[in-house]
């Protein structure tokens, strides 16, 4: 079945970077988008952006441009997030999913999340 | 962008009961609305897409309706695994935003 393994959490000092991992497996990686979501404070939930990994072509929500990099490697289905400069806001639980199988940006699969702390 | 308001933020529902969460977006969305289901502890699931369209696997006592900025879940005969945080997403315009969620809970 579809699988989503993300990386470990992390715990980075302010004014760091994290790049995270998901690993995904049971589908074919290049034909769907992975997107990534931001759930902070263990409730709300914000669509960061997302990359196709056929292409490597990328849209993002305009308040994390400048903050977060997606990258794939396609030879291991890995998709990549990277956060620049981090601050106590992004302290919060990331997730990959794969997007527009039942929908556009819908997400029908979710990794089980990474926990990024920042914290000095 | 498009503010996506859930009501109630809170429920309290006994097993069996039929319980509506609400989903109310700032402009009209045709139908591009979505509904995820996140167990304590677990990651959000999908059950609800294109406002009525039940996701594989999902029971049946899961129904979504409504159409333009109004839109609706509804869990018929509440079980205790429904015990969860309920979330609309609209996927109509960029950025693809959320509601603050429902947390359902047991009488």
């Amino acid at each position: 079945q579809v699988k989503l393994l993300q990386s470990g959490a992390a715990l980075v000092k302010p004014g760091a970077s994290v790049k995270m991992s998901c690993k995904a497996s049971g589908y074919t990686f290049t034909d769907y988008w992975v997107s990534w979501v931001k759930q902070s404070h263990g409730k709300s939930l914000e669509w960061i952006g997302e990359i196709y990994p056929n292409s490597g072509a990328t849209n993002f929500n305009e308040k994390f441009k400048g903050k977060a990099t997606l990258t794939v490697d396609k030879s291991t289905s890995t998709a990549y997030m990277e956060l620049s400069r981090l601050t106590s806001e992004d302290s919060a639980i990331y997730y990959c999913t794969r997007s527009g199988v039942r929908a556009p940006y819908v997400m029908d699969a979710w990794g089980q999340g990474a926990s990024v702390t920042v914290s000095s | 962008d498009i503010q996506m308001t859930q009501s109630p933020a809170s429920l309290s529902a006994s097993l069996g009961e039929t319980v509506t969460i609400e989903c109310l977006a700032s402009e009209d969305i045709y139908s591009n609305l979505a509904w995820y289901q996140q167990k304590p502890g677990k990651s959000p699931q999908l059950l609800i897409y294109y406002a009525n369209s039940l996701n594989d696997g999902v029971p049946s006592r899961f129904s979504g309706s409504g159409s333009g900025t109004q839109y609706s879940l509804k869990i018929n005969s509440l079980q205790s695994e429904d015990v969860s945080i309920y979330f609309c997403q609209q996927n109509y315009d960029s950025p693809y935003t959320f509601g603050a969620g429902t947390k359902l809970e047991l009488k």
